[in-house]
């Protein structure tokens, strides 16, 4: 079946503009992971959602970021007056939380957001 | 709080030769862990994973790694590598507490050399 995909897969915008990023993740999966991955660094976890409930976002790194999820379905990340440390690519997960032990997330290619 | 260490930024290996990745990581309760691949222009691909069975777990591609509790260790092994394993590698941890959010390293990057 299809994986978890990631639109646009690149995109260039100039420092202070507002940028949104897609992830369509794998039907039926319950929960979706947005992470950041900065030029030779690990991973940054982002925003978390699961179902109906509150979305976890302790890892949203300022005020200028936001995401939302409509239902069990697609989600955006929004980055608003984006600066120059912005630029990484933006990884988004689903996962089944089936609660049999499937923590498995799968993730998308990514979308590498350059800020010039 | 739980955290990850990748001992090792950059690992290169001969053709043939065992491959050994370092991950220890902390975390106050039981942990489930991680390890992931990525190569160039490409998102993360599960290897493996530890959820709290067997401590030897067999991957894809010829790896496997040993959670060891006692060394709050989980490193990755392969016996002989191959030039097609020439990728970036990331340990990550979880608990359910957590959400499943996933914590990663630094992440490796494996050379393979002929």
């Amino acid at each position: 079946g299809a994986g978890v995909s990631q639109s646009p897969s690149n995109k260039v915008t100039e420092k202070g503009k507002d940028v949104e990023l897609r992830c369509d993740p794998i039907s039926g999966h319950t929960a979706l992971y947005w992470y950041r991955q900065r030029l030779g660094q690990g991973l940054e976890f982002l925003i978390y959602f699961q179902g109906n409930s509150a979305p976890d976002k302790s890892g949203l790194p300022s005020d200028r970021f936001s995401a939302e999820r409509t239902g069990e379905s697609v989600s955006t990340l929004t980055i608003q007056r984006t600066q120059q440390e912005d630029s990484a690519v933006y990884l988004c997960a689903s996962s089944s939380a089936s609660g049999q032990g499937s923590y498995e997330q799968y993730f998308g290619p990514g979308t590498r957001l350059t800020v010039t | 709080a739980q955290s990850v260490t990748q001992l090792g930024s950059h690992v290169s290996v001969s053709e043939g030769a065992l491959v050994l990745l370092r991950c220890n990581y902390s975390s106050s309760v039981p942990p489930y862990l991680f390890w992931y691949v990525q190569y160039p222009n490409q998102g993360l691909q599960l290897l493996l994973k530890y959820t709290s069975a067997a401590t030897l777990v067999k991957g894809i591609n010829g790896f496997e790694a040993e959670f060891k509790k006692s060394e709050t260790s989980f490193h990755l092994t392969k016996p002989s590598a191959h030039m097609s394993d020439a990728a970036e590698y990331f340990c990550a941890v979880t608990r359910k507490a957590a959400g499943n959010k996933l914590t990663f390293g630094g992440g490796t990057r494996v050379l393979v050399k002929p």
